[in-house]
């Protein structure tokens, strides 16, 4: 089956600073989505982006399907973006995940 | 509110019991997933269904678990005679147009 590896796998900041997260996947895929999970196991979508580059406020995504990989970054981190980042890939009646990075942003 | 709901939020059982879980998503939306998820990992895909018809399942659905999707509308995963290794949070999405949305989730402890 298809392979998705997330790095890093943690990540601890500053309130205030940038980062970038990557999901990178084994194979082409027709859809992609990122997710948040908050403290209570919620997963909360952020993106859908199978191609091509979105912004949502601080966030944004980038898809680069012909190199199967997609960046998510977020800008000006707050703490209650602290959680955990997941990336999720479709291919045909399945939807897989990364490991995830999980990521502290500290006051 | 993703309009995605799973019933219970929690469920305590005893080792060997059997479980049910529900999940109800927005109807007219015909996709429907049952993933796992363990403490520090990734959801892990159990199985996919388009309206009523179960169309991946896999390998970690071992034949102590089963799913169903009557009439396309809700869905219920059952596991039966509960292991310990079964403790998890079980997670229902429904495909919306090209998104899957959660529901909340049914945490699932075996004593």
């Amino acid at each position: 089956g298809i392979q998705v590896e997330q790095s890093p796998p943690d990540l601890i900041l500053q309130e205030g600073a940038n980062s970038t997260l990557r999901c990178n996947f084994s194979d082409s895929v027709n859809n992609l989505q990122w997710f948040h999970q908050n403290p209570w196991g919620q997963l909360i979508n952020l993106f859908y982006i199978p191609s091509g580059t979105k912004q949502n406020g601080r966030l944004s995504a980038t898809t680069v399907a012909t190199e199967r990989y997609s960046l998510l970054y977020i800008s000006s981190s707050q703490t209650t973006d602290s959680g955990v980042y997941f990336c999720a890939v479709d291919r045909v009646n399945d939807m897989r995940f990364g490991a995830g990075t999980r990521l502290t942003v500290k006051p | 509110d993703t309009g995605v709901s799973q019933d219970p939020r929690h469920k305590i059982t005893k080792r060997g019991q059997n479980v049910t879980f529900r999940c109800d998503p927005i109807s007219e939306h015909n996709r429907l997933y049952w993933y796992r998820q363990t403490l520090g990992q990734g959801p892990e895909f159990l199985t996919y269904f388009q309206n009523e018809a179960q169309l991946e399942k896999s390998r970690l659905l071992s034949d102590r678990f089963s799913a169903e999707r009557p009439k396309g509308s809700f869905s219920t995963l059952e596991i039966q005679r509960t292991e310990q290794g079964d403790s998890a949070m079980y997670l229902c999405a429904n495909g919306q147009g090209p998104e899957a949305f959660f529901g909340q989730g049914t945490r699932l402890t075996v004593v």
